[in-house]
């Protein structure tokens, strides 16, 4: 199974609602990416789990809180979002985090997105 | 501030030429560079990986070249298809696992 999956694929909430985004995969990948990619614009990094462990969080704001329950699983938890988050949100998956070694772990698999709108 | 930049944001070749896309960066020291296609309301797919000391890496019709001096990557796509229309992105990447996208060429190749 070489797939990252992605629910839902689409989602609308209001400022006020509290949704989560979630992530899967069985490729055995340690480290766990969230993406969010507006219209026209490339992927921007927002957070990295490397072994279940949060490594990296790009300045995002707290309404976004990542969780990674397991190796296979990635959740993005929504609340008091604003209209300005509607994007499509990506999740990815790699063998290994960086750690100073370039090659195929660093190959990330991109699931298909959530296009998250915010009314 | 980092800063990176793919030649142009479109780009229209005849099928059967060679497309080839620039992706430059400033203020960077990556220690990989991938190049990563993404059609219209899909994920990115990894295409090619090459590493701060590789200069060359070729994957079938696709080849990708890292210049650190110049700090500059070429993608060439041979003998191209119409199926190959697409967006390329290009990403650079730190140890920590870091990426960061460049804004994207769209290639059209045209029957």
């Amino acid at each position: 199974d070489t797939e990252v999956t992605q629910t839902p694929k689409h989602l609308v909430m209001g400022m006020t609602n509290k949704k989560s985004l979630k992530c899967e995969q069985h490729m055995g990948h340690r480290a766990m990416y969230w993406y969010k990619q507006k219209a026209k614009k490339p992927p921007e990094l927002m957070f990295v789990y490397s072994y279940e462990k949060l490594s990296i969080n790009e300045s995002v704001p707290s309404r976004f809180s990542p969780e990674c329950p397991n190796s296979s699983l990635l959740n993005l938890h929504l609340h008091a979002l604003q209209p300005e988050d509607s994007a499509l949100y990506l999740c990815a998956s790699s063998q290994r985090p960086g750690q100073g070694v370039a090659g195929q772990w660093n190959e990330q698999f991109f699931g298909p997105g959530t296009r998250l709108t915010v009314l | 501030s980092q800063k990176i930049e793919q030649n142009s944001e479109a780009l229209n070749i005849q099928e059967g030429k060679t497309a080839t896309l620039t992706c430059n960066y400033t203020n960077y020291s990556p220690a990989y560079l991938q190049w990563y296609r993404q059609d219209p309301g899909r994920g990115p797919v990894f295409l090619l990986l090459i590493r701060e000391n590789e200069k060359e890496k070729r994957k079938e019709r696709l080849k990708v070249t890292f210049d650190t001096t110049l700090k500059q990557s070429l993608f060439h796509i041979t003998a191209s298809q119409p199926a190959d229309s697409a967006t390329y992105l290009c990403a650079l990447a730190n140890n920590a696992g870091k990426s960061t996208f460049g804004d994207g060429t769209t290639l059209t190749v045209k029957p």
